[in-house]
C-alpha cells in the first residue's frame, strides 16, 4: 500500500531533550515536507526537500533540523525542544509533478 | 507570492443540505489548487485538484469545485451533506513547482 509512515504517533517529552520524528514513504516521491498544525493557524511548513541532499526552510524552521540522506526517509529533529513546539506534526510527500501531497497520519508532540 | 483565504472557520449544515466551503486565493503565477479533508485523528487526504485543465473539478465522496479566475476563487461544493462529511477541510494553492500554501481550514459540522 502506498503510504507515508510517521513514528511515533504520540510523544510526550521534557524541555531540552533531543528527539527525532521519523518519516518514510514507499512511493519513490521526490518531494517531502514537514508541517505543523496548530488550532486556528492551519498548516505551516517547517522544512521541505526536493530530492536527496536538497533541503530548504519553510515558514517556521526555527528550532528544527532535517536531513535527506535517502529518498524514502525525511526525519525531523528537535535538538532542544521547547513548550512552544507542542503541536501536531505531519510529514507529506509528492512526485515532481504537482498532483497533491500524500500525508502521514501525524505525530502529536507535547513538550513539558 | 501566494496566499489562501478560507471564509468561515466553521460551517454548519443539516444532513441532506447543500455544502459550500469558500476558498479565495492569490498567486503571481497560474495556480494549482487543492482541497484536502482531515477526519478526526487522521492525516490530510486529497479531495480534488485543479491543474489548469477543466475548470470544474470532481473529487472523491461527491465533492466538486469550480475554478473561477475572474473571482480568484475555488469553492468546494456537495449537493447533499452526509453525517460522514463532518471533518476539517483545507484549501491550498501553489505554482507548478512550488510548495503549497494552506488555508487555515474550515470545520464542517453536519446536523441530523
Amino acid at each position: 500500500e502506498a503510504q507515508v509512515t510517521q513514528n511515533p504517533r504520540y510523544l510526550i517529552t521534557v524541555t531540552g531533550k533531543k528527539l527525532t520524528v521519523t518519516c518514510s514513504q514507499n512511493m519513490n516521491h521526490e518531494y517531502m515536507s514537514w508541517y505543523r498544525q496548530d488550532p486556528g493557524l492551519g498548516l505551516r511548513q517547517i522544512y521541505y526537500s526536493m530530492n536527496v541532499e536538497v533541503t530548504d526552510k519553510g515558514d517556521v524552521p526555527e528550532g528544527y533540523k532535517v536531513s535527506r540522506k535517502e529518498k524514502r526517509n525525511f526525519p525531523l529533529i528537535l535538538e532542544s525542544p521547547s513548550p512552544n513546539q507542542t503541536s501536531l506534526y505531519f510529514c507529506a510527500s509528492r512526485t515532481g509533478g504537482n498532483y497533491g501531497y500524500t500525508f502521514g497520519s501525524g505525530t502529536r508532540l507535547t513538550v513539558v | 507570492a501566494q496566499s489562501v483565504t478560507q471564509l468561515g472557520s466553521h460551517v454548519s449544515v443539516s444532513e441532506g443540505a447543500l455544502v459550500l466551503l469558500r476558498c479565495n486565493y492569490s498567486s503571481s503565477v497560474p495556480p494549482y489548487l487543492f482541497w484536502y479533508v482531515q477526519y478526526p485523528n487522521q492525516g490530510l487526504q486529497l479531495l480534488l485538484k485543479y491543474t489548469s485543465a477543466a475548470t470544474l473539478v470532481k473529487g472523491i465522496n461527491g465533492f466538486e469545485a469550480e475554478f473561477k479566475k475572474s473571482e480568484t476563487s475555488f469553492h468546494l461544493t456537495k449537493p447533499s451533506a452526509h453525517m460522514s462529511d463532518a471533518a476539517e477541510y483545507f484549501c491550498a494553492v501553489s505554482g507548478s513547482g512550488d510548495i503549497p500554501t494552506f488555508g487555515r481550514g474550515t470545520s464542517l459540522i453536519v446536523h441530523p
